[in-house]
């Protein structure tokens, strides 16, 4: 079983759309969960991060943890030609490391 | 700040050649990493350094060596070549406390012939 599983897309959605991207961990001691945003032929940056179970809102964007079935979710709202990139999601790893998704592509159409 | 630079932006070798990628970062980060990523994938560590003099592997160190002379450099040395190589390398750089929001630079990418 692969440590973090996501779904690489792509994703294609209109503008305006609620875009709804997850990943599954089967580490129980990853401690910070983490969403990188890339756009195409940039390094990744970090979009959001939570550590406990629950919802976190920044914005048009909600991170949500649910530790007990080891899932994270990130929502975008009123989505926007702006936010087409690839979304990895991160987890930390000890004090030093992050373990990656391996992304989802997102595309959204005017 | 600049953040984290990286050199060269794009390079190709032959098989069997030899380069170093370069990484530097004026954050005063103790900690540094690189990766790679391949098409439609995630990143994968390579090597990270928690402060100068300190190196260890990562997820796929074969092939790669790194060095951290300094705070601010890191460079990562690719020794013969090979086509299993190509991809595009990141240089990331964090202070290591709590979440470890790591810093990431514009990539270099490289191609093996």
């Amino acid at each position: 079983q692969k440590e973090v599983e996501q779904d690489p897309g792509p994703l294609s959605v209109p503008e305006g759309a609620i875009v709804s991207l997850n990943c599954t961990y089967s580490n129980s001691a990853f401690q910070y969960f983490m969403w990188y945003r890339q756009y195409s032929r940039k390094g990744p940056e970090l979009l959001m991060y939570t550590y406990s179970s629950g919802n976190k809102e920044d914005g048009r964007f909600t991170a949500q943890v649910d530790k007990s079935s080891k899932y994270i979710s990130l929502f975008i709202r009123d989505s926007q030609p702006s936010d087409s990139a690839t979304y990895l999601c991160a987890f930390v790893q000890g004090a030093q490391k992050l373990v990656f998704g391996q992304g989802t592509r997102l595309t959204i159409n005017p | 700040n600049a953040g984290v630079t990286q050199t060269p932006k794009f390079r190709i070798l032959k098989i069997g050649q030899s380069m170093t990628l370069q990484c530097t970062q004026d954050m005063n980060h103790n900690y540094m990493y690189w990766y790679r990523q391949d098409p439609g994938m995630g990143l994968k560590l390579i090597y990270y350094s928690v402060g100068a003099g300190i190196t260890d592997k990562g997820e796929v160190p074969n092939g790669y060596n790194v060095s951290r002379s300094t705070t601010e450099d890191f460079p990562l040395r690719l020794e013969l070549a090979a086509p299993s190589q190509t991809s595009v390398y990141f240089c990331a750089s964090t202070t290591g406390f709590s979440y470890n929001e790591q810093f990431f630079g514009p990539g270099t990418r490289l191609t093996v012939l």
